[in-house]
């Protein structure tokens, strides 16, 4: 069954407004889960590092004021895009490892994703 | 370095027949790789997985083959189903890196 879950599936807003979208483990405590964007017709690009008790760390590019991440307890991370523009129209997913272990030879477990469509 | 592309490459396979879905990556430092599969609408679905010590690995009517001389990856599966049309990623992980960069990807269709 599922380890991680993702919501909401899918959200529509206005251009200006903020949206958040949640990410769960299920079955375990996640120290570090991890976002990624996809556009369409296009692979998984890594945002930040969400790590539970401490701030994220955010890949080049992306900018940490506009998408705010919590890792709030070890089992919720969630992903706040502010003030959305068109541009950021997007499908979000998180993930986390399949182990929470140091030698990162465990495969990413990843939610179903939100679709997110800013008008 | 990451993969973005404005076009998945294709392939399309006759229903029954072994399909062989091939990743080049940069990164020599990488030391495990993984190949996922995406349905539309749906989040990446881990497949198989290999070390950098192994050269192959077999899973239920999938293989994974690593070439570390030239960098290159595959993935066969054999007996393709309908079920199996979808897109495909490679992601490598170099050592001691705990982030995952996916490759640009690979629409596999099944034609029934």
């Amino acid at each position: 069954g599922a380890v991680v879950s993702q919501h909401p599936s899918w959200v529509i807003c206005k251009s200006g407004t903020s949206v958040k979208i949640e990410c769960r483990s299920l079955d375990f405590q996640a120290t570090t889960m991890f976002w990624y964007r996809q556009f369409p017709k296009q692979s998984l690009m890594l945002m930040a590092t969400s790590n539970e008790g401490s701030k994220a760390t955010y890949e080049q590019g992306v900018e940490k004021d506009k998408f705010l991440i919590n890792h709030a307890s070890l089992t919720l991370s969630t992903l706040t895009v502010t003030s959305a523009h068109p541009e950021d129209s997007s499908f979000y997913i998180c993930s986390r490892r399949k182990i929470d272990d140091s030698s990162y030879n465990s495969p990413l477990h990843f939610g179903n994703g939100t679709r997110l469509t800013v008008t | 370095g990451e993969s973005v592309g404005l076009h998945l490459p294709t392939l399309s396979v006759q229903e029954g027949d072994n399909s062989i879905i091939n990743c080049a990556y940069s990164n020599s430092a990488s030391d495990y790789f993984i190949w996922y599969k995406q349905e539309s609408g749906k989040g990446p679905q881990f497949i198989i997985d290999i070390r950098s010590n192994m050269d192959k690995r077999q899973g239920q009517r999938v293989t994974v083959l690593l070439n570390k001389t030239v960098k290159h990856l595959s993935l066969q599966i054999a007996a393709t189903q309908p079920g199996d049309s979808a897109v495909y990623f490679c992601a490598e992980n170099p050592f001691g890196n705990e982030k995952l960069t996916f490759g640009t990807g690979t629409r596999l269709t099944i034609i029934p």
